[in-house]
């Protein structure tokens, strides 16, 4: 089974900050990550998918890149509503995998 | 844009099955539909996927006691795990693989 790691597990940062989330499989997975926004309370939401397309309505201060085992999630200039935890979740095989989240802090 | 519900119990006892539904707004054709949950304050665990045939794959940790079944007529897939103990307890989650999501249910396992 892939394992995906994330780091930071935690972050802290200000309005207007660029922040960037690292993510690494055990294995190649391609381009096959998608990375997700959770809220308290609620259900993950699809930011990026295949690892750097943004999905439809999401803002374009977030940006993905990376390829192969490792990749990245930018916001560029943080807003006081992009806090919560961070996902990202390989897709290249089965069982799908998760990595243990990032928790931004405003 | 299709949208899922869980249905189900919110308490179940210890040792006894825990039972979902997920019902689908559009056609549950093609596509892999799937189980993840969530304990409180911990992480994603995706639990496994069921097509509209009835293949299925689970997560070799919890494969000895997990059932995903589908209902094509009614546009519903399911979900039952047996044997439950409080490290159950979460939210769970059904989503098309890829998306979207359900909004998720949290069942508790307690006396």
């Amino acid at each position: 089974d892939i394992q995906m790691t994330q780091s930071p597990s935690s972050l802290s940062a200000s309005v207007g900050d660029r922040v960037t989330f690292t993510c690494r499989a055990s294995q190649n997975i391609n381009i096959y990550l998608n990375w997700y926004h959770q809220k308290p309370g609620k259900a993950p939401k699809l930011l990026i998918f295949s690892a750097s397309s943004l999905q439809s309505g999401v803002p374009s201060r977030f940006s993905g890149s990376g390829s192969g085992t490792e990749f990245t999630l930018t916001i560029s200039s943080l807003l006081p509503e992009d806090f919560g935890t961070y996902y990202c979740q390989q897709n290249y095989n089965f069982p799908r995998s998760f990595g243990q989240g990032t928790k931004l802090e405003i | 844009q299709v949208q899922l519900q869980e249905s189900g119990p919110g308490l179940v006892k210890p040792s006894e099955t825990l039972s979902l539904t997920c019902s689908v707004s559009g056609s549950i054709n093609y596509y892999y539909w799937t189980w993840i949950r969530q304990p409180p304050g911990k992480g994603l665990e995706w639990i496994g996927y069921i097509t509209d045939s009835g293949r299925t794959s689970y997560i070799s940790s919890l494969k000895s006691r997990v059932t995903m079944s589908v209902d094509t007529s009614k546009n519903q897939f399911s979900l039952k795990l047996n044997s439950v103990t409080a490290a159950d307890t979460a939210v769970y989650y059904c989503a098309r693989d890829g998306g979207p999501w359900g909004q998720g249910i949290l069942v508790t396992v307690s006396s």
